[in-house]
């Protein structure tokens, strides 16, 4: 089945801790995206990727990196300068076209404890 | 930033009646796109409507655009329980360049339809 699939479903992370959110694609999607979403608000855009070995900052990048190391996965990693972690993160592919829509994966929910 | 604004937050129908959602933006689009997202998941698409576009149907779903008033609805007929989720708008900024696929999101309406 081709897809998107983000690991874990839940993360939990101490305080000063850097953790990473796995997501890899086999939909053959050039461009991918990492959105967070807070309760009851709408997907905010963190970084994205339009081609391998290259991203750009969205509208929230400082405290998370990425890396685009192969076309199918993009990982996300949380560090420790951000200061409010704890939300519900959704990756998602495209194609690199005009007029295109987006699949998601299931999302990663990430606890700060 | 969230470019869009949806209205009602949030919407309760009985089964087989109709459910319309609106969604309003600020700057020039692509494209408007709706989404859905049942509790705790992720978002599946739904419908993309183009600038030059002002009416278009999927099924159940019927959405509309104004690029004048730079607004858009979503109407869902004869809704059924299994409708029950929350249902966002996304616009597409577009303009050339590596820029596409951008989406920027409204909050989203609660649609609660009961049996």
């Amino acid at each position: 089945d081709g897809g998107i699939t983000q690991s874990p479903k839940y993360l939990f992370r101490k305080e000063g801790q850097n953790v990473t959110l796995s997501c890899e694609q086999n939909l053959n999607h050039d461009a991918m995206y990492w959105y967070r979403q807070d309760p009851g608000q709408g997907l905010r855009l963190i970084y994205y990727s339009q081609i391998v070995n290259d991203f750009q900052k969205g509208d929230i990048a400082e405290g998370y990196s990425v890396s685009r190391e192969k076309k199918e996965s993009f990982p996300l990693t949380v560090t420790s300068a951000q200061k409010n972690p704890t939300a519900f993160y959704l990756c998602a592919s495209s194609r690199a076209d005009e007029n295109t829509e987006a699949f998601f994966g299931q999302g990663t929910r990430l606890t700060v404890v | 930033s969230q470019q869009g604004e949806e209205d009602p937050q949030a919407l309760s129908i009985q089964e087989g009646e109709n459910a319309t959602m609106n969604c309003s933006y600020k700057t020039s689009i692509n494209n408007l796109q709706w989404y859905r997202q049942n509790s705790g998941r992720g978002l599946v698409h739904l419908i993309l409507i183009r600038s030059n576009e002002r009416e278009k149907h999927s099924g159940r779903l019927r959405v509309t655009l104004d690029t004048s008033k730079k607004s858009s609805s979503l109407l869902i007929t004869a809704s059924r329980a299994a409708d029950t989720a929350s249902y966002f708008c996304a616009t597409d900024r577009y303009r050339g360049g590596t820029s596409y696929g951008k989406l920027t999101f409204g909050q989203g309406t609660i649609l609660t339809v009961h049996p």
